[in-house]
C-alpha cells in the first residue's frame, strides 16, 4: 500500500515564477491536509481539503496560495509570484477520515532564487 | 489557544545510551490526541504514536515509550539503548478531537544526535 505522494520532491523558482505542488493521498484516504515548515521551524496548520471541497484554510497566507483536491487526480497547492519568504519545505498529510491518524509524505522543498 | 513545547532544542549522545525528549502541552480541550513524528535526515515524517486523552496507559513498542501525563500536561518519549539510526528530529504534536479540521499542532521539535 503506497504511502502520501508528493512532487516534485524539490523544486527551485525565481522570484515572481509560479510554484504548483502535488499531492497524491494514501489509498483509501479522502482528507488532506497542508502544512508549511519554514526553516529552523515547526510545522504549521496551511489548509485542509476534501474530495472538491476546502474545509479549512485558515492557515493559508490570504493572497497568492490556493489549494485544491479535484474529484480526479492530486491535491495542489499552488503558489503564485512566489518570493523568497515562501522558500520551505511543504508537507501534505492524509487521513482516512477526519478523526483518523494523518500520514504524511516526504514533503516538497521549494527554493525561490 | 493549543500549544506544544519541546524545551530540549538539540540533544547529543553516545550510542547505547536511553535518552527521553520532553514535550508538554496546552489546551483547554478535555478531549485531544497527542503525536510524535520523526523526520530523519532524509526529510520526511514517520508517524510514531497517537494517544487519546482518555488513555493515560504509557505505551512500549521495542525501544521506544512514551509517558503521558496529564497532571503535569506532558507526554515524554523515551529511546532505550539508542542507535545511530535514531538521529533525527522528532516532533510532538496536539489536536483537539476535531469538530471541523483535525490541525495538528506541533513543537518546535527535537534534533537528537546518537554519536557512535
Amino acid at each position: 500500500n503506497a504511502g502520501v505522494m508528493q512532487n516534485p520532491r524539490h523544486l527551485v523558482r525565481r522570484r515572481g515564477q509560479e510554484a504548483r505542488l502535488r499531492c497524491s493521498p494514501m489509498k483509501g484516504h479522502s482528507h488532506v491536509y497542508w502544512y508549511r515548515q519554514l526553516p529552523e521551524e515547526g510545522l504549521k496548520f496551511m489548509v485542509y481539503l476534501q474530495k472538491e471541497n476546502i474545509i479549512d484554510e485558515s492557515g493559508m497566507p490570504k493572497e497568492r496560495f490556493s489549494a485544491e483536491f479535484p474529484k480526479e487526480g492530486p491535491s495542489i497547492l499552488r503558489i503564485q509570484q512566489v518570493v523568497r519568504g515562501d522558500s520551505a519545505a511543504y508537507f501534505c498529510a492524509s487521513s482516512r477520515d477526519l478523526q483518523e491518524t494523518q500520514y504524511f509524505g516526504p514533503g516538497t522543498r521549494l527554493l525561490v532564487l | 489557544a493549543q500549544k506544544v513545547t519541546q524545551a530540549q532544542t538539540e540533544i547529543s549522545v553516545v550510542e547505547k545510551e536511553d535518552v527521553t525528549l520532553d514535550c508538554v502541552y496546552e489546551t483547554r480541550d478535555t478531549t485531544y490526541y497527542l503525536f510524535w513524528y520523526k523526520q530523519p535526515p532524509s526529510g520526511e515524517l514517520v508517524f510514531l504514536i497517537r494517544r487519546n486523552s482518555f488513555d493515560e496507559q504509557n505505551e512500549i513498542s521495542g525501544r521506544y515509550s512514551w509517558n503521558f501525563q496529564k497532571s503535569t500536561s506532558s507526554f515524554n518519549f523515551t529511546i532505550t539503548a539508542s542507535q545511530v539510526v535514531d538521529s533525527a528530529v522528532y516532533f510532538c504534536a496536539l489536536s483537539d478531537v476535531p469538530q471541523g479540521a483535525q490541525k495538528l499542532v506541533f513543537g518546535q521539535g527535537t534534533r537528537l544526535t546518537i554519536n557512535p
